[in-house]
């Protein structure tokens, strides 16, 4: 069946340091894929999605790439600030009416 | 403001006495879903609705029941919660579009449950 796999956390880094969360999956046919964020205390929101090989999405300084052949959706920024500390969650859907969620990977962002 | 309202927020209760988490919003939104987050396994969904009178099973549903009588609104009904049911729980919802999904899902608050 359809999954997603996403690197464990925590991830610790310091401030404007370069982030790289990877994500991989496995589906049948052609899945959309997705970022989510969850902040402290709160619900997950999107962070960005791609619905097709080689499209990018970005949003907030984030950006991923829906790579078909390696099948990955890596999350990364090139400078993470405090704020951006949160759990963030891969994701994807294939056609069917479900999402597929990662486990989620927390990253801490030290000033 | 575009929003999915869960409650209770927090409930603790014991085992084998019913209850419902009630899951609204207010973007006209078809489709809705409940999820359960616990550490290491991540979101797994519980239940889906596309619509009115419309549901389906996620990969979790045992233990859970849901309706979908209006619109906006879908509770989550545990009828004899056991311990294992203590987890996080979010409602989601998105515009629906079919076997396309590749629209935003907006997500609760969440609802944290203990059942001792």
């Amino acid at each position: 069946g359809d999954s997603v796999t996403q690197m464990e956390g925590p991830v610790t880094l310091s401030e404007e340091a370069f982030l790289t969360i990877n994500c991989t999956y496995t589906a049948t046919g052609y899945p959309s894929l997705f970022w989510y964020v969850q902040y402290p205390g709160e619900g997950l929101q999107l962070l960005l999605k791609a619905t097709k090989a080689d499209d990018k999405g970005s949003n907030k300084g984030f950006e991923a790439t829906y790579r078909k052949e390696t099948t990955s959706f890596h999350l990364e920024k090139g400078s993470v600030q405090v704020s951006d500390s949160a759990v963030y969650f891969c994701a994807l859907s294939a056609g069917t009416y479900k999402y597929i969620f990662g486990t989620g990977t927390r990253l801490k962002v030290l000033a | 403001e575009a929003q999915v309202t869960q409650n209770p927020r927090y409930l603790i209760t014991v085992t084998g006495k019913k209850l419902t988490v009630t899951c609204s919003q207010n973007m006209n939104h078809e489709y809705m879903s409940w999820y359960r987050q616990d550490p290491g396994l991540g979101l797994r969904q519980i239940y889906y609705s596309m619509n009115v009178e419309v549901t389906d099973k996620g990969d979790v549903p045992e233990g859970y029941k849901v309706s979908r009588k209006e619109k906006r609104n879908f509770p989550l009904i545990l009828e004899s919660p056991s311990p294992n049911q203590t987890s996080l729980y979010f409602c989601a919802s998105k515009k629906w579009e079919g076997m396309a999904n590749t629209g935003e899902l907006f997500f609760g608050e969440g609802s944290r449950l203990t059942v001792l």
